[in-house]
């Protein structure tokens, strides 16, 4: 399967825990996106990187947030000291760089996290 | 900032019915539009993709539209199967950034 892989599928944690997801693109694609969905809504941007460079952040990627990209591979999205309000699928898509607007983004499958 | 709604929230129609699920946005400055499907708990696969200077796509039973002037797309989904009971979604790109609306959720009875 070439598709976009997301690990964990699922993670629970306690309240003020650490938690590190892994996304890993398709691999000829040059741009990783992460985006956050809760239930009933639609996904919400977070942030994204062109390569190995974080070109755009959300405001609603607090400083508890970082995300890195280690030579333009897999992406990693790390939360620390979470809150019940973290609670949500996180979405990771890569697409490739083209012009003319043809950047069509595929997404994994998700990493739902519960806080309790 | 871009506003995408989708009305209805929720369609339920028998099997064999023609469906028509609605996309507005408030910014016609865009590079394309995507269509995705969500089944429950799962990510997102992407249906249909429409550049800014088109005026639809289609793939096979689908077919989707764009009209950047009235701020609106429209995805027609031909002869509904059970199978297509899912969650659809469309998303604006500003090149990088897709701003998703929150979805129409289908049910297709049969």
């Amino acid at each position: 399967d070439t598709g976009v892989s997301q690990n964990p599928r699922h993670k629970i944690t306690k309240r003020g825990q650490n938690v590190t997801f892994r996304c890993d693109p398709i691999s000829e694609h040059n741009r990783l996106y992460w985006y956050r969905q809760t239930l009933g809504q639609g996904p919400e941007f977070l942030t994204y990187f062109q390569n190995e460079a974080q070109l755009e952040k959300s405001r609603l990627l607090s400083d508890r947030f970082s995300a890195e990209r280690p030579k333009g591979s897999f992406s990693t999205l790390e939360i620390q000291r979470t809150e019940q309000g973290d609670s949500a699928m996180y979405l990771c898509a890569s697409s490739p760089l083209r012009a003319g607007g043809y950047n069509e983004q595929f997404f994994g499958p998700g990493t739902r996290l519960t806080v309790l | 900032k871009q506003e995408v709604t989708q009305i209805p929230a929720a369609l339920s129609v028998p099997e064999g019915e023609n469906l028509v699920l609605n996309c507005s946005f408030t910014d016609s400055a865009i590079y394309n539009l995507q269509w995705f499907r969500q089944d429950p708990g799962k990510g997102l696969t992407s249906l249909l993709l429409i550049q800014s200077s088109q005026r639809e796509q289609t793939s096979g039973r689908l077919n989707a539209s764009l009209d950047k002037s009235s701020g609106r797309s429209t995805l027609y989904i031909a002869a509904s199967q059970p199978g297509d009971s899912a969650t659809y979604l469309c998303a604006l790109s500003n090149d990088y950034k897709l701003s998703f609306g929150a979805g129409t959720t289908v049910t297709v009875r049969a």
